[in-house]
């Protein structure tokens, strides 16, 4: 257990709902991530926070996705208008910063999406 | 841009030693990260390399080679435990800071 927490761990859903999903980080980390994995493939960069600031968000994030971090912990993901192109695990991952070039992610056990 | 490359799959048998080797294109580059990640599980941090040379961590080792654009992972007296897949990923000071992960290669540890 890396202290990073997400619900929920499944998620099935139709084509078309919306669905939200949760990260609560590691208490004392700042900055919070998430990523996009699918079978086979590494963690795919979706956006980041710094604080409560969304930093940078992919351009491959389509407008139907959005992420908060309203006071600077937990955060939420949210997917509009799903698509089956949309199924994949969603793993949050939070950090203390970087140090010396360094930033380690801590992930969480991830959210899997299953769009029907 | 920026891409990594990793071998898709090793296999080794219990006690060998593996090599994974990854290598990079990129400017503003900080330095190189692995990550292992079991079936079902969440990656985890193994070693950062930010300077040329060999990172010594217990069964692994890490290295980089700048000017190279590589570095590899050792794993050495492999364990069935060891059975996993291994991500490559580096961090881009001019891309936000954020880390991009490699494809992954799925190590398979034989009996």
């Amino acid at each position: 257990d890396t202290g990073v927490s997400q619900d929920p761990r499944h998620k099935i859903t139709k084509r078309g709902q919306n669905v939200t999903f949760r990260c609560d980080p590691i208490s004392e980390h700042n900055r919070l991530y998430w990523y996009r994995q699918t079978l086979g493939q590494g963690p795919e960069f979706l956006t980041y926070f710094q604080n409560e600031a969304q930093l940078e968000k992919s351009r491959l994030l389509s407008d139907r996705f959005s992420a908060e971090r309203p006071k600077g912990s937990f955060s939420t993901l949210e997917i509009q208008r799903t698509e089956q192109g949309d199924s994949a695990m969603y793993l949050c991952a939070s950090s203390a910063g970087r140090s010396e070039g360094n930033e380690k992610l801590f992930f969480g056990s991830g959210t899997q999406l299953s769009v029907l | 841009g920026q891409s990594l490359e990793q071998p898709s799959e090793v296999t080794a048998v219990e006690g060998a030693i593996v090599q994974i080797n990854c290598t990079y294109q990129t400017s503003g580059f900080y330095g190189l990260s692995w990550y292992q990640q079991h079936d079902g599980g969440a990656p985890t941090f193994l070693s950062y390399n930010a300077l040329d040379g060999l990172e010594e961590t217990g069964r692994f080792s890490s290295f980089l080679s700048r000017s190279d654009s590589y570095g590899y992972l050792l794993l050495q007296e492999l364990q069935m435990k060891d059975s996993a897949s291994y991500f490559c990923a580096v961090y881009y000071y001019n891309q936000g800071g954020k880390l991009i992960f490699g494809q992954g290669t799925e190590l398979s540890v034989k009996p």
